[in-house]
């Protein structure tokens, strides 16, 4: 079974960092493309990171480009998401998510996680 | 957002509602895929249409997607109390950016 599970979530100040995870099960982790996508509170889903099976393709939305990182471990089967320079505007759900089979060159998420709260405030 | 869908529709059990995803030229005008997602209230999203018109396994047959020019669309048939959700269309645009469309509020009556 797929199991995407964050972790690492919570309360930071303005001008913080915060490091999400997300740890897959159930697939060959090294083999699936992963996004990050975010939902802020009463909102709807905003995309915010991409990243290929063997780590080398990333993109970012302009939103938090040049403030936020993610990589993942093979070894881990793990996603991260390294989040600097937080504002009020980052406060949101964070969802990692499976990228499935890509067709017309755009690819659903097949798998979601339960999402991690970051919250963004003094 | 890019993708433009009404903030809401509604319907009465058994009927039948769409919901529109409109974009450009540089997303689902260039011929890129669309994916529709249904989002019930406190979890996460589901995949429910992959490829404008393609159903994963478990969603119901009342559920159909369609793509033409700049334009998708999600059907539901057979309206039922339990697909009272949230429903995010989502395509590529060739600013290499992943767009979602700001989502539908279904209400069954």
């Amino acid at each position: 079974e797929v199991q995407l599970v964050e972790s690492g979530g919570g309360l930071v100040q303005p001008g913080g960092s915060l490091r999400l995870s997300c740890a897959a099960s159930g697939f060959t982790f090294s083999g699936y493309s992963m996004n990050w996508v975010r939902q802020a509170p009463g909102k709807g889903l905003e995309w915010i990171s991409y990243i290929s099976g063997g780590g080398v393709t990333i993109y970012y939305a302009d939103s938090v480009k040049g403030r936020f990182t993610i990589s993942r471990d093979k070894a881990k089967n793990s996603l991260f998401l390294q989040m600097n320079s937080l504002r009020a505007e980052d406060t949101a759900v964070y969802y990692c998510a499976r990228l499935g089979f890509c067709t017309g060159g755009s690819c659903p998420s097949d798998y979601w996680g339960q999402g991690t709260l970051v919250t963004v405030s003094s | 957002s890019v993708l433009t869908q009404p903030p809401s529709v509604s319907g009465a059990p058994g009927q039948r509602v769409t919901i529109s995803c409109t974009g450009s030229n540089s997303n689902i005008g260039a011929g890129y895929d669309v994916h529709w997602y249904q989002q019930l209230p406190g979890t996460a999203p589901k995949l429910l249409i992959y490829g404008n018109n393609n159903r994963p396994s478990g969603v119901p047959d009342r559920f159909s997607g369609s793509k033409s020019g700049t334009s998708a669309s999600l059907a539901i048939t057979g309206l039922q109390a339990e697909d009272e959700a949230d429903y995010y269309c989502q395509s590529f645009d060739s600013t290499l950016t992943v767009l979602f469309g700001g989502g539908t509020k279904l209400t069954v009556l």
